[in-house]
């Protein structure tokens, strides 16, 4: 398996822009997250999914953040509009779950750049 | 609200000695708890996965250790080498919700 792909791999984009991040997760898993990394606050949940329905999105900074899984192998994190605040490490993860035993796997990240 | 703490923040020590990574979580009903290491610029690679049932695990130099009831495990790591300079990051899953510390960032001197 390829893995969890996530695009683009770096993002830099002028504050106010929308910005959007891709991720397809491994194939046959149930459980799909996004994770925000920076310096000062580490590796923060902001949503995440079980059989494309969103389950807890209490991590989401601020209603300028959505996320969607339209179907099993694609979702994608959107910031609309941008903020210098919003430059972090964007990672997406995914899991084959049943009961919560399963192992988390996370993709390469999309480094956002917001100026 | 689970929280997640790593001690120590950072860590130096010279190639050749044995070391233990500590992770503290303060709600103890988990699944599981995950070991993962993070390179520079890079994403997270999982070592160790410990599910509730068990105790510790291994996978060549490195053995987890999981104390559910009172939130502690650790990541004992035999022999180290400068490749093995990298931040661990333990990651408890309450409820499927996987919430990360900080992480400890270590050091290997050759």
């Amino acid at each position: 398996d390829a893995g969890v792909i996530q695009s683009p791999r770096h993002e830099v984009t002028e504050m106010g822009q929308e910005v959007t991040l891709r991720c397809k997760p491994i194939s046959g898993h149930d459980y799909l997250f996004w994770y925000r990394q920076t310096m000062m606050r580490g590796l923060e949940l902001l949503i995440y999914f079980n059989n494309n329905v969103p389950i807890d999105d209490s991590g989401m900074p601020e209603d300028r953040f959505s996320a969607k899984m339209p179907n099993a192998s694609f979702s994608n994190l959107k910031i609309q509009p941008s903020e210098p605040r919003d430059s972090a490490v964007y990672f997406c993860a995914s899991s084959p779950g049943t009961g919560g035993t399963g192992e988390l796997f996370f993709g390469e990240g999309s480094r956002l750049t917001v100026l | 609200k689970q929280e997640v703490t790593q001690i120590p923040a950072a860590l130096s020590v010279p190639e050749g000695e044995n070391l233990v990574l500590n992770c503290s979580f303060t709600d103890s009903a988990i699944y599981n708890l995950q070991w993962f290491r993070q390179d520079p610029g890079k994403g997270l690679t999982s070592l160790l996965l410990i599910q509730s049932s068990q105790r510790e695990q291994t996978s060549g130099r490195l053995n987890a250790s999981l104390d559910k009831s009172s939130g502690r495990s650790t990541l004992y790591i035999a022999a180290s080498q400068p490749g093995d300079s990298a931040t661990y990051l333990c990651a408890p899953n309450r409820d499927d919700k996987i919430i990360f510390g900080k992480g400890t960032r270590l050091h290997i001197l050759p």
